[in-house]
């Protein structure tokens, strides 16, 4: 059972086009992590929300936690092609203690 | 600060072959994860450990084993590797935050 499910899977887009990706969970988490991965590396965290309703933006990527805390969104407004990669949400929740529940992805692909 | 380090980057194993991968971090970060990723999917959690000598498992841990005897160094073993095992590990490190920071990744595929 996928705990977070993420949409759209994959998403190739246009320079200068917006977009938004969608994670989603019938489970509330204490905290929200969206990461963006690249090609041959690790994941690099972007931001954490931990607050119903909390909006955070980071230059022209907007991070929004869900009010019931059960889902998240990421929105990229004018999108370049170094933003593409992997985007990766994760949950945190009280009951798993330390451990984080990722979703799988959403694979982005920014032409210029 | 080097951050989460793994070795080795890649490795080719035989079947029922043994190896560790190896993970250090010099943060001073109680919390490690083992992850593995598999191709076009996301992360899933292999063990974990909160502080030195404690360790646990997560998701998918047949196959593999760990220890934790200092708070830098977290190796994954495994005992017989198997084709199923082939996929890309990454080690994780966090503080008492949330965050987690992530190793390059060991790429192994196991023939």
């Amino acid at each position: 059972t996928q705990l977070l499910e993420q949409s759209p899977q994959f998403l190739s887009i246009q320079e200068g086009e917006n977009l938004t990706v969608y994670c989603n969970s019938s489970s509330v988490f204490s905290s929200l992590q969206w990461y963006r991965q690249e090609p041959g590396e690790g994941p690099v965290l972007l931001v954490t929300v931990v607050t119903g309703g909390e909006v955070k933006k980071l230059k022209r990527l907007t991070f929004q936690f869900g009010d019931a805390r059960k889902d998240s969104s990421l929105h990229i407004t004018a999108a370049q092609p170094g933003d593409t990669g992997l985007y990766l949400c994760a949950g945190g929740r009280e009951t798993s203690g330390s451990r984080l529940t990722f979703g799988e992805g959403t694979q982005l692909t920014v032409n210029p | 600060n080097a951050g989460v380090t793994q070795t080795p980057k890649f490795r080719i194993l035989k079947i029922g072959q043994s190896m560790t991968l190896q993970c250090t971090q010099d943060m001073n970060h109680n919390y490690m994860y083992w992850y593995r990723q598999d191709p076009g999917m996301g992360l899933k959690l292999i063990y974990y450990s909160v502080g030195a000598g404690i360790t646990d498992k997560g998701e998918v841990p047949n196959g593999y084993n760990v220890s934790r005897s200092t708070t830098e160094d977290f190796p994954l073993r495994l005992e017989l590797a198997a084709p199923s095992q082939t996929s890309v590990y990454f080690c994780a490190s966090r503080p008492h935050s949330y965050e987690q920071y992530f190793g390059p990744g060991t790429r192994l595929t196991v023939t």
